[in-house]
């Protein structure tokens, strides 16, 4: 298992500015993910965090408007640019625990954000 | 893109009552997975069935796994006021015996009442 933190865990911010959400977790990890629930809906992964590497993104989701760091193995962040009302949402990281073949995800609690 | 789809999309009961979810998705998987979330939270695995199990337990919950009719099921025996809450399966998809990315489906919202 792991604790993991997020930050904010909600914000309201104006049309075009940008925010960025801190994800820490109490341990090492390889993989970090961070999705998008829309409201109402289902979890949509945004993209990958290995430490060291670029993030990779899925189809639909780009790095100039979804940038993403990590710096080390316990933190990431995901940076919401250029905000229009579309993008409200909540914004959620998980990791991968464990040293099973398959092994469940971990989430946090999402950051629930709301664009004017 | 989703690969799950739940069903009911909501479901009211009793407290004591059983509930059951279904998930049905399209692709050869590794193993699906459960997920609860409650209302303003993150969410919370339940439970991992391989694509080579049929049945698993963990307490109150029971999963079922149907990989000729691509299909799952979530029972919750004697539910509790505290099930309340919305319930995911996600899918592990199959890559060549590697673990893929999950892909959830839209969920089922559970309310039992007292």
């Amino acid at each position: 298992s792991a604790v993991i933190s997020q930050k904010p865990s909600r914000d309201i911010c104006q049309r075009g500015t940008s925010l960025t959400i801190q994800c820490q977790v109490d341990s090492q990890v390889t993989m970090m993910f961070w999705y998008r629930q829309q409201p109402g809906q289902s979890l949509t992964l945004i993209a990958t965090a290995n430490q060291g590497s670029e993030a990779t993104y899925e189809s639909g989701f780009v790095i100039d408007k979804f940038p993403i760091s990590r710096p080390n193995l316990t933190f990431s962040t995901l940076t919401v640019s250029n905000m229009s009302p579309e993008d409200s949402s909540i914004y959620l990281c998980s990791v991968e625990v464990g040293q099973l073949e398959y092994q469940p995800q971990h989430f946090g609690d999402g950051t629930r954000l709301s664009i004017l | 893109s989703q690969q799950g789809e739940e069903d009911p999309q909501a479901l009211s009961i009793q407290e004591g009552e059983n509930a059951t979810m279904n998930c049905s998705y399209k692709t050869s998987i590794n193993n699906l997975q459960w997920y609860r979330q409650n209302s303003g939270r993150g969410l919370v695995h339940l439970i991992l069935i391989r694509s080579n199990e049929r049945e698993k337990h963990s307490g109150r919950l029971r999963v079922t796994l149907d990989t000729s009719k691509k299909s799952s099921s979530l029972l919750i025996t004697a539910s509790r006021a505290a099930d309340t809450a919305s319930y995911f399966c996600a899918t592990d998809e199959y890559y060549g015996g590697s673990q893929g990315n999950l892909i959830f489906g839209k969920g089922t919202k559970l309310s039992v009442k007292p």
